[in-house]
């Protein structure tokens, strides 16, 4: 089946920093999700993003598709950004396949 | 604002009980799925269900079951609960032909003794 692998598995950052987080994944996808999961283990929807660019305040998203990977832009960042981030990819069977996940974590 | 609910933030049984675990939205929304989140695994589908009384078989259905009565209600239930069943469980919904778009409950967390 499809793979999906996210770098890096850990990310520490200063407050104000940017980051760039990567998905790859192994076959094409119908669809491609953001989530962001906070400390209290709620997963919270970023970005939908099969393909192209898309901007949400200090967030951006990007997918290549021919290229099979994702990158996920966190600009300024701020405390409250830390949490495990996700990708998940569905290939038209209607089951998403997620990553194992960036554990970023931001310091004041 | 939307909801979606999960019976338990924490729960805590022993080897071999039968665990309920149940999840309600109020977004009307078709789709329903269960998760199951571990360390260094991601997040992997148990069941979902496009309807009420119909299922799917995820990714690890092994050991689970699922039932949808109603709608806006789908349970998952662990006949014999074992170790190995510790874990994150989330539950989701999307609306029917928009899969782009899933919506998290707050997670139970279920340790087996």
């Amino acid at each position: 089946g499809i793979q999906v692998e996210q770098s890096p598995p850990d990310l520490i950052l200063q407050e104000g920093a940017n980051s760039t987080l990567r998905c790859n994944f192994s076959d094409s996808v119908n669809n491609l999700q953001w989530f962001h999961q906070n400390p209290w283990g709620q997963l919270i929807n970023l970005f939908y993003i099969p393909s192209g660019t898309k901007q949400n305040g200090r967030l951006s998203a990007t997918t290549v598709a021919t290229e099979r990977y994702s990158l996920l832009y966190i600009s300024s960042s701020q405390t409250t950004d830390s949490g495990v981030y996700f990708c998940a990819v569905d290939t038209g069977t209607y089951k998403y396949i997620f990553g194992t996940g960036t554990r970023l974590k931001v310091l004041a | 604002d939307v909801k979606v609910t999960q019976s338990s933030r924490y729960l805590v049984k022993r080897t071999g009980e039968k665990v309920f675990l149940e999840c309600v939205q109020d977004m009307d929304h078709e789709n329903m799925f269960w998760y199951r989140q571990d360390p260094g695994l991601g997040l992997r589908l148990i069941y979902f269900s496009y309807d009420v009384k119909m299922k799917e078989k995820g990714d690890i259905p092994e050991g689970y079951s699922v039932s949808r009565e109603k709608k806006e209600r789908f349970s998952l239930i662990l006949e014999s609960a074992s170790t190995n069943q510790t874990s994150m469980y989330l539950c989701a919904n999307s609306q029917q032909g928009r899969w782009e778009t899933q919506y998290f409950g707050p997670g139970t967390r279920l340790l087996v003794l």
